[in-house]
C-alpha cells in the first residue's frame, strides 16, 4: 500500500498563479521528498526535507513539513505552462530502507 | 554527468511470455532500485540493491519475478510468465546514499496482451 496521500488528485489553474498540493502519510519518516514527472523528462526529484525540517525552499518551490499532523504541503508560486506534470510525495521510513510515493497530484498550467 | 540507462524502452508481448529489462545506474552509485508504475498510480518499489546485495524485496511477486546485480553495477529485471496485470512502466532509480534523493532512468513500457 501507498504510505502518502496527494491531495488534490487533480489540479488546474492559470499561468502566474500559485499551486499548492498536499501530503498525509502514516508512519515516522525520516525524510520526505517531492518528485515531478512529465513525458518529456521522466521523474525528477524537486526536493528533500528532514524529519528535523519544519519549511525548506528552492526557487519557485516552497516544502512544508508537519510531523505532528503527518503532513505536507508543495507550493509553486507563479507558475508556468512548464510547471505541468504529474507530482508526487514519497517518504523514507525510519529504517531508511524504502521510498514509499503517493498517488500524485495532476497539476496543469493553462498559458 | 550520464544519467540512469535503461532499455528496452517499449516492449510489447503477450501473457506467459517471458521479458527482461536492463538497467545502468549512474555511475559510483551504491544503491540501485527497481519500480514499477501502473498507469495513474505513484511508483511502487519492486527491489533494492545495495551493491549486489538485496536489502528489500518485500514487494517483489517472487513467483514470477526475480532481479540481480551481479558486480554490483547493472541490473536485470525479469518476469517469467509475464500476466496482463504486469502491463506497467518499470523504472529503474539509483542513489548514492540509501535515504537521500534518487536518480530515475526513462523507464521500460511493457504491454502484455
Amino acid at each position: 500500500s501507498q504510505q502518502g496521500e496527494e491531495d488534490p488528485q487533480a489540479l488546474s489553474i492559470q499561468e502566474g498563479e500559485n499551486a499548492t498540493m498536499n501530503c498525509s502519510y502514516k508512519t515516522s519518516i525520516n525524510n520526505l521528498q517531492w518528485y515531478r514527472q512529465n513525458s518529456g523528462r521522466g521523474l525528477v526529484h524537486l526536493i528533500l526535507i528532514r524529519s528535523n525540517e519544519r519549511e525548506k525552499h528552492s526557487g519557485r518551490l516552497r516544502v512544508t513539513l508537519d510531523t505532528s499532523k503527518k503532513s505536507s504541503s508543495l507550493l509553486i508560486t507563479a507558475s508556468r505552462a512548464a510547471d505541468t506534470a504529474s507530482y508526487f510525495c514519497a517518504t523514507h521510513n525510519n529504517a531508511g530502507n524504502m521510498l514509499t510515493f503517493g498517488g500524485g497530484t495532476r497539476l496543469m498550467v493553462k498559458p | 554527468e550520464a544519467g540512469v540507462a535503461q532499455s528496452p524502452r517499449y516492449k510489447i508481448i503477450e501473457k506467459r511470455q517471458s521479458v527482461a529489462f536492463w538497467c545502468n545506474p549512474i555511475s559510483g552509485h551504491a544503491t540501485l532500485y527497481w519500480y514499477q508504475q501502473i498507469l495513474g498510480q505513484g511508483p511502487k518499489l519492486l527491489i533494492q540493491f545495495q551493491n549486489n546485495g538485496v536489502v528489500d524485496d518485500s514487494q517483489l511477486p517472487k513467483d514470477r519475478f526475480s532481479a540481480e546485480r551481479l558486480k554490483g553495477v547493472d541490473s536485470t529485471l525479469k518476469i517469467q510468465p509475464a500476466k496482463l496485470e504486469d502491463s506497467a512502466v518499470y523504472l529503474c532509480a539509483s542513489s548514492s546514499q540509501g535515504v537521500g534523493e534518487q536518480f530515475f532512468g526513462p523507464g521500460t513500457r511493457l504491454t502484455v496482451l
